[in-house]
């Protein structure tokens, strides 16, 4: 079945520096899935964060990018400089047609963002 | 944004005891999703529901699991009886279109099953 595999675990950045949350995906369908971020702040319920519905275009939202990239299978969210406010939990998700929509989460990211 | 209400948010039961958890999902939304997750584990799907129906449904859903939206309140998930392993919290989601999978989440459910 569809799958997702993300950065395990919690990733700590110094405010200001880089960001990289790795995710890959594997879809059965013929087609090609829709692939999203999805993000959890603190005390918050879970929220989309970014989407890319066609391969090769890039996503953003809040300074995060997110290039589907169907070769690799992969869409790794990046950030350039990130804040304080960053720090939440990431879900890479598909979703495909499947007898009916169905969105598959990968096991999440916390990222911690230091000051 | 839209919101996505679940009630209770933690709820201690019983093993054996019924439990149904409740969803107001956002006002003019068609489809509705149930998802578990156990603590330090993935988020998994359990069902999604559209127009009075089951439409696809994951192994997690047991037997002992129903869901229903009468009349256009709550959608429900009822779990009867419950078992130690559905320990978990379980959030809901709704969404207005089928085809982009983008869909909006409440805060989640935490069960905890004695």
């Amino acid at each position: 079945g569809d799958s997702v595999t993300q950065t395990e675990g919690q990733v700590t950045v110094s405010e200001s520096k880089s960001l990289i949350i790795n995710c890959t995906y594997s879809a059965t369908s013929i087609g090609y899935p829709n692939l999203f971020w999805y993000v959890r702040y603190p005390g918050e319920g879970l929220q989309l964060l970014l989407k890319v519905i066609t391969a090769g275009q890039k996503g953003s939202s809040r300074g995060f990018e997110a290039t589907y990239n169907k070769e690799a299978t992969s869409f790794h969210l990046q950030k350039a400089s990130v804040q304080e406010s960053d720090s939440a939990v990431y879900y890479c998700a598909l979703s495909e047609w499947a007898g009916g929509y169905k969105v598959v989460f990968g096991s999440g990211t916390r990222l911690l963002v230091s000051p | 944004g839209p919101k996505v209400l679940q009630i209770p948010s933690h709820q201690i039961i019983d093993m054996g005891q019924m439990v149904t958890l409740n969803c107001d999902p956002v006002s003019n939304h068609l489809y509705f999703y149930w998802y578990k997750q156990i603590l330090g584990q993935q988020m998994e799907f359990l069902v999604n529901f559209y127009n009075g129906k089951v439409m696809e449904k994951s192994k997690l859903f047991k037997d002992q699991f129903s869901v229903e939206r009468p009349d256009g309140s709550y959608f429900t998930l009822k779990i009867q009886p419950t078992a130690l392993e559905d320990s978990a919290v379980y959030f809901c989601a709704s969404s207005l279109e089928q085809n982009t999978g983008q869909l909006y989440f409440g805060e989640g459910s935490k069960l905890t099953v004695l």
